[in-house]
């Protein structure tokens, strides 16, 4: 079946420092990606629609200059979290529709980030 | 249609009894609705979906009813097993792709 990947599974950073999350989809091409937050024992929060060749769709409350992201490819969309905060650690998820179709979403595995 | 952070509602059962997983969405306008389960550390896995021009769908041990009326998902899970401990979430989603969680419940199996 289709896979989706994040890289880095965790990262540990100090404040003030910027860090970048990759989405790849690895045997299938996504035109579109969704980024999701997740606060501990918290449900999954759309953060941003991420477009392949135009800019992202950021959701509500959502600060697209803090949060960064590049549908660099086909393949590969990419948060970056600019000036990162101790309130920024959280679980970050990507997902993917499969063939364009939302009935068959893949997400990733997630990224833990903590900011010291 | 937005989700809402809140703390995880629990839910414990005995293995081997049925499993009832309750949801309420916000957008009268969705029209596709899944549940996931989350295992901790993971990202959410599909379970199952219905669409909203049904009012219940069944798969493997799992069945989702939907009531459009009030706005309603429910999760059943026939013979509950360890396994089935994890946090499952309804996600709705109306004319795009974009998917919007709900609460989420935690549920425990006993054995």
């Amino acid at each position: 079946g289709a896979v989706v990947s994040q890289h880095p599974s965790w990262v540990i950073c100090k404040s003030g420092t910027s860090v970048k999350i990759e989405c790849r989809s690895l045997d299938f091409q996504a035109t579109t990606m969704f980024w999701y937050r997740q606060f501990p024992k918290q449900s999954l929060m759309l953060m941003a629609t991420s477009n392949e060749g135009s800019k992202a769709t950021y959701e509500q409350g959502v600060e697209k200059d803090k949060f960064l992201i590049n549908h660099a490819s086909l393949t590969l969309s990419t948060l970056t979290v600019t000036s990162a905060h101790p309130e920024d650690s959280s679980f970050y998820i990507c997902s993917a529709p499969g063939q364009g179709r939302r009935e068959t979403q893949y997400f990733g595995p997630g990224t833990r980030l903590l900011v010291l | 249609g937005e989700s809402v952070g809140l703390h995880l509602p629990t839910l414990s059962v005995q293995e081997g009894d049925n499993s009832i997983i309750n949801c309420a969405y916000s957008n009268s306008a969705s029209d596709y609705f899944i549940w996931y389960k989350q295992e901790s550390g993971k990202g959410p896995q599909f379970i199952i979906d219905i669409r909203s021009n049904m009012d219940k769908r069944q798969g493997q041990r799992v069945t989702v009813l939907l009531n459009k009326t009030v706005k309603h998902l429910s999760l059943q899970i026939a013979a509950t097993q360890p396994g089935d401990s994890a946090v499952y979430f309804c996600a709705e989603a109306s004319t795009g792709n974009q998917f919007y969680f709900g609460t989420g419940t935690s549920l425990t199996v006993i054995p």
